[in-house]
């Protein structure tokens, strides 16, 4: 069965740097998307993306906060000054769009920490 | 703004019994998704099962089922004959599609533990 491929799993980074993390959605799915979870709170929206442009943002997806897909097949954030608060659990998605076939799956995250 | 709302922050019940975990959304649209999430101690996320909002029957996937009351806005889920592997935390989701975008706006999640 297709994957949403996240890596790393787990990044540590100081405070200040800048850190990228790295997805590879499914194929043929059109629309992309990065959530967020904080240790023991609920998974947050983030972005959404499509046609090579962000659809929707969320107020966490501030300045520091950037998205692209590069060369078709990856799809990366990129948080440019990294907090102690922007440590969690960062998930990837990728759909089918239209939810025709309902193909709408998850990576399995990739765990930022910030010291 | 959708919002989703999960009054159970936890929930424990015996192994082969059956346990219900609620869930209620509020929303001014028509048409629209609700799922339900398993996320177990690897924190992947695992669709349990999925409702179309312009469905009247309810949906069911073997041993999970949901009882949809589009008119109270609410949107729970049984698990009969509970396993050990159920054990996990489950968040509902809901999705309003567009063009370009299915976001997904979750619940606060219910953390549920089946007892050997």
């Amino acid at each position: 069965e297709p994957e949403v491929t996240q890596t790393p799993s787990h990044q540590v980074t100081q405070m200040g740097q800048e850190v990228i993390l790295r997805c590879v959605p499914i194929s043929n799915h059109l629309y992309f998307y990065w959530y967020r979870q904080i240790l023991g709170q609920k998974v947050e929206f983030l972005v959404s993306f499509y046609n090579n442009e962000i659809s929707e943002k969320s107020e966490i997806f501030d300045d520091q906060f950037s998205v692209e897909r590069p060369d078709g097949s990856n799809f990366t954030l990129k948080i440019r000054s990294t907090k102690l608060e922007d440590s969690a659990m960062y998930f990837c998605a990728s759909s089918q769009g239209q939810l025709t076939n309902y193909g709408y799956t998850f990576g399995s995250g990739t765990r930022l920490t910030v010291v | 703004a959708q919002t989703v709302t999960q009054s159970q922050p936890e929930m424990s019940v015996q192994e082969a019994e059956t346990v219900t975990l609620s869930c209620t959304y509020d929303t001014s649209e028509n048409n629209y998704y609700l799922f339900w999430y398993k996320q177990p101690p690897s924190r992947q996320m695992i669709l349990v099962i999925r409702q179309e909002a312009y469905k009247q029957q309810n949906a069911t996937e073997n041993r999970f089922s949901v009882n949809f009351q589009k008119a109270a806005k609410s949107f729970s889920l049984k698990i009969s004959d509970s396993q050990l592997g159920d054990t996990a935390m489950y968040f509902c989701a809901f999705m309003k599609p567009y063009f370009g975008n299915e976001k997904l706006t979750f619940g606060t999640g219910t953390r549920l533990t089946i007892i050997p």
